[in-house]
């Protein structure tokens, strides 16, 4: 059973205009959120993170929001940029001393010119 | 150099070999954590430590053994590669855990012929 589910596999957006992605997760016990991007032939890299008292956390052009009612995970990306075409992994940490992170399937966005 | 690497980047092995895959860190960290990506599964966690001499069970630990005798390494064997095992292997450290940053290295991709 999924804990984490990142429902579109794929996205295509225009340069400059806003990307979008999405996660949904099951327990409303999880304590923080991280978003990883990836490239191809590379290791995910971190993005951002917000833990479970927040409702929003921004960095740059990327903020990442947190609706705890709805169980529900995005990652704006404002303006998107061709660099940003990567796979995006949205994870979840239990908390409460776990040291587990639980990957979604990833959404690879593709930021056309 | 300071970072994460994996050795090899690349291995081809045969059911029932044992194959051991390297990961160093130069950050002396004291978490490290190995995952495998498939294809359909996003990042797994296989085994994690939090600090040396201390490893503990992720979600797919099965088939796998992992030690950490120093903080800067965190090797992971396979004892008896089956097929099953083909994927692509990250190694990961961390400072505090899954719930802030962690460092991928580059992946070492298995294939069990």
């Amino acid at each position: 059973d999924q804990q984490v589910k990142q429902n579109s596999p794929s996205l295509s957006v225009q340069e400059g205009r806003i990307s979008i992605l999405n996660c949904d997760y099951t327990n409303s016990m999880f304590d923080y959120f991280l978003w990883y991007k990836k490239y191809p032939a590379e290791g995910p890299t971190f993005l951002i993170s917000i833990s479970s008292i927040k409702d929003k956390n921004e960095d740059g052009r990327f903020t990442v929001f947190l609706n705890k009612s709805a169980k529900h995970l995005s990652l704006h990306i404002v303006p998107s940029q061709p660099g940003d075409s990567a796979v995006y992994f949205c994870a979840v940490e239990p908390g409460a001393g776990s040291y587990q992170l639980t990957f979604g399937k990833g959404t690879k966005l593709s930021v056309i010119p | 150099d300071a970072g994460i690497t994996q050795s090899p980047r690349y291995k081809i092995t045969e059911t029932g070999r044992q194959v051991t895959l390297m990961c160093h860190q130069t950050w002396s960290h004291s978490y490290m954590f190995w995952y495998r990506q498939d294809l359909g599964h996003g990042l797994r966690l296989i085994y994690y430590s939090a600090a040396a001499d201390i490893t503990d069970k992720g979600e797919v630990p099965d088939g796998y053994v992992v030690s950490r005798s120093k903080t800067e390494n965190f090797p992971l064997t396979l004892e008896s590669a089956t097929r099953s095992q083909t994927s692509v292997y990250f190694c990961a450290s961390s400072e505090q855990g899954a719930n802030t940053e962690a460092f991928f290295g580059q992946g070492t991709r298995l294939t069990v012929v």
